[in-house]
């Protein structure tokens, strides 16, 4: 069966300082990723995704993650982080099909930002 | 940009009554999700629609919940009898289709009491 584990439930970060959020999956062929961030009281957005190719992929807002299949990590990176970044981020990995089935999603770490 | 809409956005109700939830999928999206999230945990799958036909309600308590769509576009979720353990966030998501990339709605947050 598929799995996420996300280590940090908290993160706490300075405006400007870099990011790294960390994503271990569990899955027996080629992984789906996602990166999603929701927001207090909010559903989730959509940051980034990877399904096959290149292994650094860009997404919204300025992030970005890199799949290495040998450590089967998919960590979230900003290089500078704003106030407005403070929520919620979730990995998730997707099979099936296109792999956006049955998504099976992390605990979750929350982003404090520092001002 | 089109989005996921949600309704109710907040539920409050006592233990024993039925409620129901509503959610209209981006237009064009063949798949519907309904996801359960509880406080401090990630979303997890109820139900998964293609169209009106259920593909994967494994997770879905069927013994008090339901869900349906009817004409293959906007769903509802009921739930009834409610219980105090189903306080959480419903959020619905849609995708082009099976195996496409999910969008999520605001979802409903509903207080058990």
């Amino acid at each position: 069966a598929q799995s996420v584990t996300q280590p940090d439930i908290h993160i706490t970060v300075s405006e400007g300082a870099s990011l790294e959020l960390r994503c271990n999956y569990s899955y027996g062929a080629t992984p789906y990723l996602f990166w999603y961030v929701q927001s207090p009281g909010q559903g989730l957005q959509l940051l980034l995704k990877y399904f096959s190719g290149d292994t650094l992929v860009q997404g919204i807002k300025g992030f970005e993650a890199e799949f290495k299949r040998s450590q089967s990590s998919f960590n979230l990176r900003k290089p500078s982080v704003h106030w407005s970044d403070a929520a919620e981020y979730f990995c998730a990995v997707g099979a099936g099909g296109g792999g956006g089935n049955k998504l099976t999603f992390g605990t979750g770490t929350q982003l404090k930002v520092e001002l | 940009e089109a989005e996921v809409a949600q309704s109710p956005r907040y539920k409050i109700t006592e233990k024993s009554q039925a409620v129901a939830f509503w959610c209209d999928p981006i237009s064009g999206h063949a798949t519907l999700y309904w996801y359960r999230q509880i406080l401090g945990q990630g979303p997890e799958l109820l139900v998964q629609f293609q169209d009106e036909s259920v593909v994967d309600d494994s997770q879905l308590p069927k013994d008090r919940f339901s869900a349906e769509r009817l004409k293959g576009v906007d769903s509802t979720l009921k739930i009834q009898p409610a219980e105090l353990g189903d306080s959480a966030m419903y959020l619905c998501a849609s995708s082009l289709g099976a195996g496409e990339t999910q969008y999520f709605g605001p979802g409903t947050r509903l207080l058990v009491l």
